[in-house]
């Protein structure tokens, strides 16, 4: 009953390295999203993937790239991490259809330093 | 576009004292309508929900109801625990995402904070 999983948990890097962060559900959803989350700002969607095989841009792409592996995993790629993308990173997935509810990974807090 | 606005925190209370977390949203459309909490160092969970008018979603002692005459969806709960310190996020789905999906948008939070 893991429903979203996201490694790792915490990760300090240095400006300009690289770095991925995985996350796999089992809930059997198409549609997958990587949110982060600064103070005061509220979750702001950084790419999504209505289902396997597709990927869009979200509200804050810059400097992030993506893969949707399979249709359970879903990963976020920081090519140069810069200052500016220290936050908190929480993968979520959904049905495709319908207005309903995401549901939430754990999240990993990134700083870079 | 769509928005949710909360209000500002952090809201401190008693145990046992009447929680009232307000919560005002902008839709062109008819969204469904959410309350998620989410403890320190956690993720974001359900709360409750509701999908249409009148329709009041209620978990662990916490109720919302859907107004949409006044575009609102207030979080409540009769006796506030200790355990229910926590951030608190209204959101609302009203639509698409460019390609399928679904389009959320998430109020900033509100924290709680319930001394003894």
């Amino acid at each position: 009953n893991a429903g979203v999983t996201q490694t790792p948990k915490f990760q300090v890097l240095k400006t300009g390295q690289s770095m991925t962060l995985q996350c796999a559900q089992d809930m059997n959803h198409n549609s997958m999203y990587w949110y982060r989350q600064d103070p005061g700002m509220g979750l702001r969607l950084i790419y999504y993937s209505a289902s396997e095989g597709t990927t869009d841009k979200g509200e804050v792409p810059n400097g992030y790239n993506v893969s949707r592996l399979n249709k359970r995993e879903f990963s976020l790629r920081l090519e140069s991490a810069a200052p500016s993308q220290t936050s908190v990173y929480f993968c979520a997935s959904s049905e495709q259809q319908g207005r309903t509810e995401a549901f939430f990974g754990q999240g990993t807090r990134l700083t870079v330093v | 576009g769509d928005s949710v606005t909360q209000m500002e925190g952090p809201v401190t209370l008693s145990e046992e004292a009447f929680l009232t977390i307000n919560c005002t949203y902008t839709a062109t459309g008819y969204p469904s309508l959410f309350w998620y909490v989410q403890y320190p160092g956690e993720g974001l969970q359900l709360l409750l929900k509701a999908t249409k008018a009148d329709d009041k979603g209620s978990n662990k002692g916490f109720e919302a109801t859907y107004r949409k005459e006044t575009t609102s969806f207030h979080l409540e709960k009769g006796s506030v625990q200790v355990s229910d310190s926590a951030v608190y996020f209204c959101a609302l789905s009203e639509g698409m995402l460019t390609g399928g999906g679904n389009k959320l948008t998430f109020g900033t939070g509100t924290q709680l904070k319930v001394e003894l």
